[in-house]
């Protein structure tokens, strides 16, 4: 079966400064790797995808995710935040059927 | 209109009523998920659809009972329904299967069904 860890409920960071967004998987098949984003009442959006290839992947808006196979990690980074970015972030995970598994989500607030 | 679209955006009923969400998707997917989001819990999967037919159905509450006529459309009927299944209801489609092989990109997400029971 597969799982996925957010370790981290609630992340505060000032604007302007580098983020990181944990997560870890657990599975004994290939996976394949997604970070979504969700604003207030909204649905959730795609923020970046590793199907294959690159092990380091971009979103069109600075953030950057790297599969680490041996860590078994899909960690969420962005070098420097704006408010705009306050939102909660989900991890998930697919093994190549129809099941998306989610993280419990990392719900990010920026000061200013 | 394109991507995953949901109605209504918000609903309250009586624990007595009977209503439906709808889910319609444009994205010529074959596969269709609802999920329940609630207040501090994770995002629990309800139904999932493929090709058409119900393939998950997580232990969920027989008054929820969804309905698929076809890949493009996918709905929610719900009685006689209780507080606590107020939340955010949450359409999803995803390519699904071409032939034996299920295609590994992501899912798209409605805005959502914001329900209150009251």
């Amino acid at each position: 079966a597969q799982s996925v860890t957010q370790l981290d409920s609630q992340v505060p960071v000032f604007e302007e400064a580098p983020v990181e967004l944990r997560c870890n998987y657990s599975s004994s098949v290939s996976v394949y790797l997604f970070w979504y984003v969700q604003y207030p009442n909204q649905g959730l959006q795609l923020l970046l995808k590793y199907l294959s290839g690159s092990t380091l992947v971009e979103s069109i808006n600075g953030f950057e995710a790297e599969f680490n196979k041996s860590q078994t990690s899909f960690h969420l980074r962005k070098p420097s935040v704006h408010i705009s970015d306050t939102a909660e972030y989900f991890c998930a995970v697919n093994s190549g059927t129809y099941k998306y598994i989610f993280g419990t989500g990392t719900r990010l607030k920026v000061l200013a | 209109e394109t991507g995953v679209t949901q109605t209504p955006r918000h609903l309250v009923m009586g624990m007595t009523n009977k209503k439906s969400l709808k889910c319609e998707q444009h994205l010529g997917h074959n596969a269709m998920y609802w999920y329940k989001q609630s207040a501090k819990k994770p995002l629990e999967l309800m139904f999932v659809y493929s090709l058409e037919e119900r393939v998950e159905n997580n232990s969920v509450p027989s008054r929820f009972s969804p309905e698929c006529p076809n890949s493009s459309h996918l709905f929610l009927h719900l009685h006689t329904l209780q507080p606590e299944d107020s939340a955010l209801y949450l359409c999803a489609s995803s390519q699904g299967y071409r032939g034996q092989q299920f295609m590994n990109t992501e899912a798209f997400f409605g805005q959502g069904t914001r329900l209150t029971v009251v």
